[in-house]
């Protein structure tokens, strides 16, 4: 397993601000994963960041909005940029062990809310 | 799009009896999981099945997996208050190191 920690737990931002995620990991992991998660609703994946690559995005995510870096094998930060109200939701950070994406282990989430 | 769809969307029943969640999903897929969240937090990993896997258990959790019929389930015998939370099931797709989230259960166990 790991530990995952996530900062900050949750913010209130005003609309056109921009926050920066931060994620850190016990253990060194090849794959991490940042997802969205919107008021009452599942998870959808913004994307996948492999340290020492260019994050890979999800259809509907672009990395002007949300700029991610992975700096090495246990840390990585999504930006959420020019926020709006509609960007309000639990952003999670995950990592899949054993080099694959299959068993994620997941960060406790910070929640987001733009006014 | 999610390609998992779950049902019920929502279940409630009495401590002590028994929970069972569907999943349903629509390509072929390298696993199914089960995770579990507590009141908007983190995801807890519940149990994985391979897609050469039918039954699979650990502990009170009981997962069934059909790939002819793209289905799987959850049960959850015996249960507790301490078990009321969003259930998802996700697929891993063959060919995508992804996981595709099902839009969830939430379950609430009444004492």
């Amino acid at each position: 397993s790991a530990v995952i920690s996530q900062k900050p737990s949750r913010d209130i931002c005003q609309r056109g601000t921009s926050l920066t995620i931060q994620c850190q990991v016990d253990s060194q992991v090849t794959m991490m994963f940042w997802y969205r998660q919107q008021p009452g609703q599942s998870l959808t994946l913004i994307a996948t960041a492999n340290q020492g690559s260019e994050a890979t995005y999800e259809s509907g995510f672009v990395i002007d909005k949300f700029p991610i870096s992975r700096p090495n094998l246990t840390f990585s930060t999504l930006t959420v940029s020019n926020m709006s109200p509609e960007d309000s939701s639990i952003y999670l950070c995950s990592v899949g062990l054993g080099g694959g994406a299959w068993e994620q282990y997941f960060g406790p989430g910070t929640r987001l809310t733009v006014t | 799009s999610q390609q998992g769809e779950e049902d019920p969307q929502a279940l409630s029943i009495q401590e002590g009896e028994n929970a069972t969640m569907n999943c349903s999903y629509k390509t072929s897929i390298n696993n199914l999981q089960w995770y579990r969240q507590n009141s908007g937090r983190g995801l807890v990993h519940l149990i994985l099945i391979r897609s050469n896997e039918r039954e699979k258990h650990s502990g009170r959790l009981r997962v069934t997996l059909d790939t002819s019929k793209k289905s799987s389930s959850l049960l959850i015998t015996a249960s507790r208050a301490a078990d009321t939370a969003s259930y998802f099931c996700a697929t891993g797709n063959q060919g995508a190191q992804k996981l595709v989230f099902g839009q969830g259960t939430r379950l609430t166990i009444n004492p």
